[in-house]
């Protein structure tokens, strides 16, 4: 089944203590991102990248880093995480042009305390 | 730059009543404009592509150029229609992120 899986699903945390989500594709899909969904301000978007290697920042990349040594992979990382950056987290991935919408994984609600 | 603006955070309907979700957006180019969908604790799902002229679970949307809007509509609501509806664009210069408006909350009432 063509998916977007992230992983963890539910994840709580301190702050300070460095933290991975998982995101993978099966579609082949050069094009993934990162979102965060927050209330009232809908889903802005922390990093993207169009390709293996290659990554730029989105409206909210502060806090955040990425990597893309794979097609299939797209991880995010926190540092050192702060309560500001509780949020549920989304991963979208889709092909390269204009008119191809993004397939999104199930989410990872995250709670820095 | 890109934008969209979705007006209304939260809209309530009786059911059978038309449902209309209002979107602008703001950009230089030729967009391509999507909606999506999010029912109560699940993934975003893609509703409709302007571009396909599709219409999906009774909803259709319409891009007018020059009042740069895409609404979406559906004749008569239904209670499985209760979602947040978010309006994208995607700029036509090849590898453009999606950016999202701050979405509507659909609220049908029986």
């Amino acid at each position: 089944e063509a998916q977007v899986t992230q992983n963890p699903r539910y994840l709580i945390t301190v702050t300070g203590k460095k933290l991975t989500v998982t995101c993978s594709q099966n579609m082949n899909h050069e094009y993934m991102s990162w979102y965060r969904q927050d209330p009232g301000l809908g889903l802005r978007q922390i990093y993207y990248s169009m390709n293996v290697e290659v990554t730029d920042k989105g409206d909210v990349p502060e806090g955040y880093k990425v990597s893309r040594k794979e097609k299939r992979n797209f991880p995010l990382i926190l540092e050192s995480p702060s309560p500001n950056q509780t949020s549920l987290y989304f991963c979208a991935s889709s092909r390269t042009g204009v008119s191809y919408g993004y397939t999104f994984g199930s989410g990872t609600r995250l709670t820095v305390v | 730059a890109q934008r969209v603006t979705q007006p209304e955070k939260l809209l309530s309907v009786f059911k059978g009543a038309p449902v209309e979700l209002k979107c602008n957006y703001s950009y230089s180019g030729s967009p391509e404009l999507f909606w999506y969908v999010q029912y109560s604790r699940q993934r975003l799902q893609l509703l409709l592509r302007h571009i396909s002229r599709e219409s999906i679970k009774g909803f259709t949307a319409d891009l007018n150029k020059g009042e740069t809007s895409f609404h979406l509509k559906k004749p008569f609501a239904q209670e499985e229609d209760s979602a947040m509806y978010y309006c994208a664009l995607r700029g036509n210069s090849g590898n453009t992120p999606l950016v999202f408006g701050k979405g509507t909350r659909l609220s049908v009432i029986a």
